[in-house]
């Protein structure tokens, strides 16, 4: 079955290291997607992709980084500069003109 | 800029009523109008979509939404609640061609026996 994998689906980071979160799609779309979910806040765009090697910045990209070097894979970095980085992490994907479809997330913690 | 405001943060029914979980959206431009499902500890699920055409879409479960342009509003219904409806709904915009969507804050239908 075609769909998106996010990896870990719980994750712990201790103050002032990187961690990096999986986001994996089977589906051919161009373009990718990373959200951040927070309680009673709705989800935030963090960065976004159309096409491999090219990514933009989302409204809340302070303390995050991506790449895009293959079409199925869009790798989230969570660096020590997020000073809040406690939330759930949503990936999606989408092709042209077609809702975005969404991975199952994960949810970092800060020990 | 878009804006999507979901006035109720959380909504209580009994199982078997109906419910209106409300949306309304601010936009310069024409747009494409999206409900999703988040159930506990998981992503979102697409229940419908408003791309053009009717403006009453209808969704997956049982569930509908009518686009109103001089309201700018795209409310979601359901005639008969079920206890597995109990879930966060986002209701989100877009404007047409391009794929950033903007999201409303949720709201969370709870419904008991």
């Amino acid at each position: 079955d075609g769909g998106i994998t996010q990896s870990p689906k719980y994750l712990f980071r201790k103050e002032g290291q990187n961690v990096t979160l999986s986001c994996e799609q089977n589906l051919n779309h161009d373009a990718m997607y990373w959200y951040r979910q927070d309680p009673g806040q709705g989800l935030r765009l963090i960065y976004y992709s159309q096409i491999v090697n090219d990514f933009q910045k989302g409204d809340i990209a302070e303390g995050y980084s991506v790449s895009r070097e293959k079409k199925e894979s869009f790798p989230l970095t969570v660096t020590s500069a997020q000073k809040n980085p406690t939330a759930f992490y949503l990936c999606a994907s989408s092709i042209s003109n077609q809702p975005q479809h969404f991975g199952d997330g994960t949810r970092l913690s800060i020990l | 800029a878009q804006s999507v405001t979901q006035l109720d943060s959380q909504v209580p029914v009994f199982e078997e009523a109906p419910v209106e979980l409300r949306c309304n959206y601010s936009s310069s431009v024409s747009v494409y109008l999206f409900w999703y499902v988040q159930y506990p500890n998981q992503g979102l699920q697409l229940l419908l979509k408003y791309l053009s055409g009717s403006t009453l879409v209808k969704g997956i479960n049982g569930f509908e939404a009518e686009f109103n342009k001089s309201q700018t509003s795209f409310h979601l219904r359901k005639p008969s609640v079920h206890i597995s409806d109990t879930a966060e709904y986002f209701c989100a915009v877009t404007e047409r061609g391009f794929q950033k969507l903007v999201f409303g804050t949720g709201t969370r239908l709870l419904v008991s026996p």
